[in-house]
Parts: C-alpha cells; structure tokens; sequence
C-alpha cells in the first residue's frame, strides 16, 4: 500500500515568510510524528500526535511552529516568520499505534531552506 | 531526561562483523529499536528490543541489557549497501514519543 507521502518535497522561501508542510500517514495509523533533521546531524523531535490530539509537543523550538491533524489522518506543520536557523529537512513518520514495538514508517520528508 | 549516545563514525571493511553500541538515560523505558537512514533517504525500522537478549533479522541482530541501560545493532557480513547512518530510538518517560540517538555513520569499504 501507499507509504508516508509528505509535501512539498523541496520549499525555498525568504526570511520572515510563512510555510506549510504536509504529512500524508499510512491509513489507519493512529500515531503521527514530527522530526527535524540537520545536514548530518541527528533526529529531532518535534510533536507527536494521537489521533487529532497532541500528548507531546516539547519538541516545538518556539512558538513560530504549530502543528495540527485533522481527522485522524493529515496533519500540517506550519512555520511563521521563517529564520534561517529554520533550514532543515522535515520529517514525518507514521505507525499504527504509539506502543513501542510499532515501528515509525517515515515519508521521505520536506527539505526547507529559508534564504 | 532521556538521551541515548553513539559513536559517531564506523568504518569496516566487506564482510566483516560491526558492532554500534548505544547507550541510554531514561526515566522509564519501553524498549530500543534501531533505524537505517542511507544518504538522503527516509529512515527505516529494523529491529526492536523489548526484553533483555539478543534479537535476530537476516545479518542484523539486535541485543539490549537494561541492567547496564546499554544496546547494540551487529552487522554480520558486511555489504557495501550498510554504509548508512544507524540511530538507535527509544519510548520513555511520561509520554510516547519516541527519542533517537545521535547516530552512527558506518562506512563500508572494499
């Protein structure tokens, strides 16, 4: 079946704007995550969703990010007034439950890069 | 808190055995899985500890002590294909979200 699809695959945008990005899960996946990875570096988390609902969002940098999913299914991160420190690939990863032997199936993920 | 540590760079050559230790600090745990990341792709899951011992898929095995809070991922018959970066990932704490380690880059040579 389809796998993650997240979109847009590449964003370049100007400092100060706003952007969206778009996770498509695995249907019938119940958990929904959000990672940023640096060139070279390390997973980061971000949020996690349970359904519609955020039991985690520690990992959001400040609050020019937001993020929320919308019938159980697509979830969309939002990042206002773009930095450059902002610059990295976004990764969403779905799995059928949050229980830990569920593995994460990651999309292939959004690389933003603000100039 | 939680934080799990990897070495930061692996290199063998074609054939041999490696091992990547992760090592981890937790509040609360609910087990170790390990993900494959090539170059420029999306991660991929390829195993997961729950309990204490050693778990095997194919050339990869997987073994956890949570005694020594202490996993590792052995490659058996390296491929020129397992140059990849390896995270190591675990649930703990008051919520579900699921943390990655630093990761370890494995090069493999001829």
């Amino acid at each position: 079946g389809a796998g993650v699809s997240q979109s847009p695959s590449n964003k370049v945008t100007e400092k100060g704007k706003d952007v969206e990005l778009r996770c498509d899960p695995i249907s019938g996946h119940t958990a929904l995550y959000w990672y940023r990875q640096s060139l070279g570096q390390g997973l980061e988390f971000l949020i996690y969703f349970q359904g519609n609902s955020a039991p985690d969002k520690s990992g959001l940098p400040s609050d020019r990010f937001s993020a929320e999913r919308t019938g159980g299914s697509v979830s969309t991160l939002t990042i206002q007034r773009t930095q450059q420190e902002d610059s990295a690939v976004y990764l969403c990863a779905s799995s059928l439950v949050t229980r830990g032997n569920s593995p994460l199936h990651f999309g292939n993920g959004t690389r933003l890069t603000v100039t | 808190g939680q934080s799990l540590e990897q070495p930061s760079e692996v290199t063998a050559v074609e054939g041999a055995i490696v091992q990547i230790n992760c090592t981890y600090q937790t509040s609360g745990f609910y087990g170790l899985s390990w993900y494959q990341q090539h170059d420029g792709g999306a991660p991929t899951f390829l195993s997961y500890n729950g309990l204490d011992g050693l778990e095997e898929t194919g050339r990869f095995s997987s073994f956890l002590s949570r005694s020594d809070s202490y996993g590792y991922l052995l490659l058996q018959e390296l491929q020129m294909k397992d140059s990849a970066s390896y995270f190591c990932a675990h649930k703990g704490g008051a919520t579900n979200k699921l943390i990655f380690g630093t990761g370890t880059l494995l090069a493999v040579q001829p």
